[in-house]
């Protein structure tokens, strides 16, 4: 069992390109999620999906745009990227409410 | 702005000692609580969760919430060197959307040999 598989595992852009990072879960869970992790910032949300058919935003949504694809998948795309963007991207996913997520190994970003 | 707050340590004990970890949360109406623990480089993974006031307890670990007081804690008992980690603690507010937890920023525990 996979659990929640997040591609690439890193990528290094230029400012100003595009990438999408890509995040399938085989729970059949309903939510998904993508965070970002910066050193003394914590996990902050970015944008979620609490159904399939449904994204809203979370408390960093700018400069990021979502897709759910399917129940199973939920992407994360940056239009420009900028060094602000520099992170660690992780996407996760529940069964119902809030809380008990499942992680995937995160995906590390470098925008030089 | 609701608000998750820990200590972010780092917190050293002793292997075998009790390590406490300690949480406030700033909305009233929260209604979930949950400890992740994050080891160095890897992703979160949920250890403990908690919904009513009083102890809930998982092998070496006990969470403890008090609604009234906005404080939510994690015990380790007999702490080994493999929990060192970082601890975060998330919230599940009552306004707006269900479906978001509120992280607090973590507690770095070392267990020293």
């Amino acid at each position: 069992n996979a659990g929640v598989t997040q591609t690439p595992k890193f990528q290094v852009l230029k400012t100003g390109q595009s990438m999408t990072l890509q995040c399938a879960q085989d729970m059949n869970h309903n939510s998904m999620y993508w965070y970002r992790q910066d050193p003394g910032m914590g996990l902050r949300l970015i944008y979620y999906s609490a159904s399939e058919g449904t994204t809203d935003k979370g408390e960093v949504p700018n400069g990021y745009n979502v897709s759910r694809l399917n129940k199973r998948e939920f992407s994360l795309r940056l239009e420009s990227a900028a060094p602000s963007q520099t992170s660690v991207y992780f996407c996760a996913s529940t069964r119902g409410i809030a809380g008990e997520l499942f992680f995937g190994e995160g995906s590390r970003l470098t925008v030089l | 702005q609701k608000e998750v707050e820990q200590n972010s340590g780092p917190l050293s004990v002793p292997e075998g000692a009790i390590a406490s970890l300690n949480c406030t949360y700033s909305d009233r109406g929260s209604q979930s609580f949950f400890w992740y623990r994050q080891y160095s480089g890897k992703s979160p993974e949920l250890i403990m969760s908690i919904y009513s006031n009083g102890d809930k307890e998982d092998g070496r670990f006990t969470a403890q919430l008090n609604k009234a007081s906005q404080y939510v804690s994690l015990l380790i008992r007999d702490s080994q060197p493999s929990d060192s980690a970082t601890y975060l603690c998330a919230v599940n507010t009552s306004g707006g959307s269900n479906y978001k937890l509120t992280f607090g920023k973590g507690t770095l525990l070392t267990v020293n040999p």
